[in-house]
């Protein structure tokens, strides 16, 4: 009973490498999310995806693509890492994208990057 | 752009004491979820509101969701240190884009 799975947990990169950030769900859900979270600013939307096939740039898309390379499988690319990329990343799922009391985002444990 | 601004950012209690965090939103919520997240976990779901006046239990936490849909508050009655954590209030405005507010971090010492 995974859930939501990211790889990795931690990372620590150069300033100008890139890397990407893996997640997968097993829940056969149709939207997946890419967020950040940093100190006092609570979580913030980088990429979603609604469904299989489709992306969309949230809040803070800067710096960032992403990849739904199948229904289960939503990656998070950095081409060239900043240290204003240092952050907490976290994947979310979600059933269907509307809201609804039915509707509810589960999230990954996270990934640690840190850009030096 | 809708904010959701947290309040307090920050609550150290004792065990057994009471306190209430509040979420207040600059735009009228779609539906209003409450999450909180452990140290090195995701964000868990406690509970979602939708309409204005209503008010859910969850054994010791009470959610109450204002009468204009603007803003929210959770209850925790006598606390205990598994109640540590950060409380994320959270709306996506009927769209894909949820959005979470500042976070209420809380530690209750035993």
């Amino acid at each position: 009973n995974a859930g939501v799975t990211q790889t990795p947990k931690f990372q620590v990169l150069k300033t100008g490498q890139s890397m990407t950030l893996q997640c997968a769900q097993d829940m056969n859900h149709n939207s997946m999310y890419w967020y950040r979270q940093d100190p006092g600013m609570g979580l913030r939307l980088i990429y979603y995806s609604a469904s299989e096939g489709t992306t969309d740039k949230g809040e803070v898309p800067n710096g960032y693509n992403v990849s739904r390379l199948n229904k289960r499988e939503f990656s998070l690319r950095l081409e060239s890492a900043a240290p204003s990329q240092t952050s907490v990343y976290f994947c979310a799922s979600s059933l269907a994208a509307s809201i609804s009391g039915a509707n509810v985002l589960t999230f990954g444990a996270g990934s640690r990057l840190t850009v030096l | 752009t809708q904010l959701l601004e947290q309040s307090p950012q920050f609550l150290s209690i004792q065990e057994g004491e009471n306190l209430t965090v509040y979420c207040n939103s600059s735009s009228v919520f779609s539906s209003l979820q409450w999450y909180r997240q452990e140290p090195g976990e995701g964000p868990v779901l406690l509970v979602t509101v939708v309409t204005g006046g209503e008010v859910k239990k969850l054994k010791r936490l009470t959610f109450q969701f204002g009468d204009a849909r603007k803003d929210s508050s959770l209850h925790i009655t006598a606390a205990q240190p598994g109640d540590t954590g950060l409380y994320l209030c959270a709306d996506n405005s009927g769209t894909y884009k949820y959005i979470f507010g500042t976070g209420t971090r809380l530690k209750v010492l035993a």
